[in-house]
């Protein structure tokens, strides 16, 4: 099946650099998105990333796309506590307009 | 005002009671969604809607059933509630463009018992 992959947890200190891995599997998906959810929140897309590119740069967000190994990280940098939420990585296979989401990784930040 | 809404937004029901989540947009968005999330599973699709017309399975649509009564609203029912459908449950709406955001509501948390 269509499986994209996430570890679970990340804890990192006030002030470090978080990076949050993703694989997927379908090569054909036209974008790869991240997307950010709040405790009580529904899910808000953070960035994404078109598949002919390598790198994308948001501020202090960085998305690297290694698209060999279909392997997809969102760098955060100075990390924040309002940083702490669920990051979930999502891929759209072209032509289906379905997302296939990844597990997601609770990012805690400690102070 | 909420772009993507959801009610209720809590509901505890017993087992094999029917029961409807409805959802309303005003993105004025063609395609809708409905997710489940479960802790450590992420986000699984339910069922899908592109247009009114155009009602779609997704990977665990067995227990659910949806109708989509117009553009703006899609309703999700169970028609006999169980136990191990306890989540939360997520309606989202996409646009048609070239990038495919999906917009999200802001839940609602479904406990069965």
């Amino acid at each position: 099946g269509e499986d994209v992959e996430q570890s679970l947890f990340l804890s990192v200190r006030e002030g470090d650099s978080s990076v949050i891995n993703c694989t997927y599997t379908d090569s054909s998906s036209t974008y790869l998105y991240w997307y950010k959810q709040e405790p009580g929140a529904g899910l808000q897309l953070l960035t994404y990333i078109f598949s002919n590119m390598d790198m994308k740069q948001d501020q202090r967000l960085t998305v690297l796309l290694n698209k060999k190994d279909k392997h997809l990280s969102l760098r955060i940098a100075d990390t924040q506590t309002g940083d702490s939420a669920i990051y979930f990585c999502a891929e759209c296979p072209s032509g289906t307009y379905k997302y296939i989401f990844g597990t997601g990784t609770r990012l805690k930040v400690l102070a | 005002d909420a772009d993507v809404t959801q009610t209720p937004r809590n509901r505890i029901t017993k087992t094999g009671k029917r029961i409807m989540l409805e959802c309303s947009q005003t993105k004025g968005h063609d395609r809708m969604y409905w997710y489940r999330q479960d802790p450590g599973l992420g986000l699984r699709l339910i069922y899908y809607s592109f247009d009114v017309k155009d009602i779609n399975k997704g990977e665990i649509s067995d227990g659910y059933s949806v109708s989509r009564q117009a553009q703006a609203k899609f309703s999700l029912s169970l028609e006999s509630a169980i136990p191990n459908q306890t989540a939360l449950y997520f309606c989202a709406t996409s646009d048609s463009q070239i990038t495919y955001e999906q917009y999200f509501g802001p839940g609602t948390r479904l406990t069965v018992t």
